[in-house]
């Protein structure tokens, strides 16, 4: 069980960087590291995915350590409209190991 | 390309009553996924098919959920019969293949009274 554990929340102001970051001790050697973003009444939506050091997108950077104990979201230059839950879910692709999304960090960017 | 569809978007039923829940995913997407997410938590993964195979029901509350996936491709989750605490959103998702991305539906929403 590829169990993550997140800050429950986070509060920040519009136009500034927000990292957000998500420890995985027991993460296995083929799993990769994916965040998903949810908004009220929607089903989670993917943000960006990575194995190990840097990935970038339009949306977000991923940050992921030597050791991929932990990895961090980065959402530059936030506005009100990134506020909502972020969840990184740890797991391999083809993998039967089961997915599990922890509680999530709820983002409230504030004006 | 068309999303992760769910039918039907909100759900008021009794106690002890039964409900089902469709889903079509994406297509050619190998991997289905039916998730359980109760107010202010995290989605909870209650089982996930490969093809019209299952790779893991072992959170699936066997005893009232069922779900088939006869085509390999729609998918029905049923509950029967509900109790106060099934009251939720379930959430379908599908993914080329098993922990790639996934891709979810907008989810229906259960009520039981």
């Amino acid at each position: 069980l590829a169990k993550t554990t997140q800050p429950i929340s986070m509060d920040s102001y519009e136009g500034q960087e927000v990292n957000i970051t998500c420890s995985h001790n027991n993460i296995a050697t083929n799993d990769y590291i994916t965040w998903y973003q949810q908004f009220p009444s929607q089903g989670p939506r993917f943000i960006i995915q990575g194995y190990k050091t840097k990935v970038t997108n339009e949306v977000a950077s991923l940050f992921i350590p030597a050791d991929r104990k932990s990895s961090t979201l980065s959402l530059p230059r936030v506005s009100l409209s990134d506020t909502a839950v972020y969840y990184c879910l740890v797991g391999g692709s083809g993998s039967a190991r089961q997915l599990t999304f922890g509680s999530g960090t709820q983002l409230t960017v504030l004006p | 390309e068309a999303g992760v569809a769910q039918s039907p978007r909100y759900k008021i039923i009794e106690k002890r009553q039964s409900v089902a829940f469709w889903c079509n995913p994406i297509s050619g997407h190998a991997t289905l996924y039916w998730y359980q997410q109760i107010l202010g938590q995290g989605p909870k993964l209650l089982i996930q098919f490969q093809n019209n195979g299952v790779v893991d029901d072992s959170q699936l509350p066997k005893d009232r959920f069922s779900a088939e996936r006869l085509k390999g491709v729609d998918s029905t989750l049923k509950i029967q019969p509900a109790k106060l605490e099934d009251s939720a959103v379930y959430l379908c998702a599908s993914s080329f293949e098993g922990g790639d991305i996934q891709y979810f539906g907008a989810g229906t929403r259960l009520s039981v009274l």
